[in-house]
């Protein structure tokens, strides 16, 4: 069974440029996740969805972060414009279900490196 | 708020010592508790989930819960100089659901 894809693995961009990056789940996880880690830190949550429904976006930067799952498959984190104190490893996971319901436990992709010059 | 507290480390034992893990969390409607392993460079990779009180055993390892202490630990046996990486604990709490990890214990297993 294929695990979680993510793309890019690596970015470098120019504050104030944009940047996205893809994530697809493992096949029929309903529940994805994208979290934010610095370096010696945890994931930080960003949103989580169920199928195509954001329910989980308090610590989403919404000024500059966005995020979508249109057809509750894959999904696509995008910032503009990108800040150097955005520089970290985005990190996409998913689950059968979500939280609380005894599905939920998380498996992750591999992570795009963010740096932002 | 929320917090998942873990002793960032590091922990150093010797090759075949038992190694002993622990996370402190801040809420009693905690519901479920997992365990990831880190190697440095990669992504957080699955342990052990625990839901009720009491230990969970699965190979070299053991989890163990008490929701009474708010607290729950890894130990991992016969430990060997592959399981050094950086181990991170996961809360998912009742009520939001917001998912909190801790900042992670680094251990160190030396030959």
């Amino acid at each position: 069974e294929a695990g979680v894809v993510q793309s890019p693995r690596y970015k470098i961009i120019e504050k104030k440029q944009p940047v996205a990056f893809w994530c697809n789940p493992i096949s029929g996880h309903n529940t994805l996740y994208w979290y934010l880690q610095n370096l010696g830190q945890g994931p930080e949550l960003l949103i989580r969805y169920e199928n195509e429904e954001a329910v989980d976006d308090s610590q989403l930067p919404k000024d500059r972060f966005s995020a979508e799952r249109l057809k509750g498959v894959d999904s696509t984190l995008k910032i503009q414009p990108a800040e150097l104190g955005d520089s970290a490893v985005y990190l996409c996971a998913s689950s059968l279900e979500g939280p609380g319901t005894g599905q939920e436990t998380q498996y992750f992709g591999p992570g795009t490196r963010l740096l932002v010059l | 708020q929320k917090e998942v507290e873990q002793n960032s480390g590091p922990l150093s034992v010797p090759e075949g010592a038992i190694a002993s893990l622990n996370c402190t969390y801040s809420d009693r409607g905690s519901q479920s508790f997992f365990w990831y392993r880190q190697y440095s460079g990669k992504s957080p990779e699955l342990i052990m989930s625990i839901y009720s009180n009491g230990d969970k055993e699965d190979g070299r390892f053991t989890a163990q819960l008490n929701k009474a202490s708010q607290y729950v630990s890894l130990l991992i046996r016969d430990s060997q100089p592959s399981d050094s990486a950086t181990y991170l604990c996961a809360v998912n709490w009742g009520g939001s659901y917001i998912p909190t990890f801790g900042r992670g214990t680094s251990l160190i297993v030396h030959p």
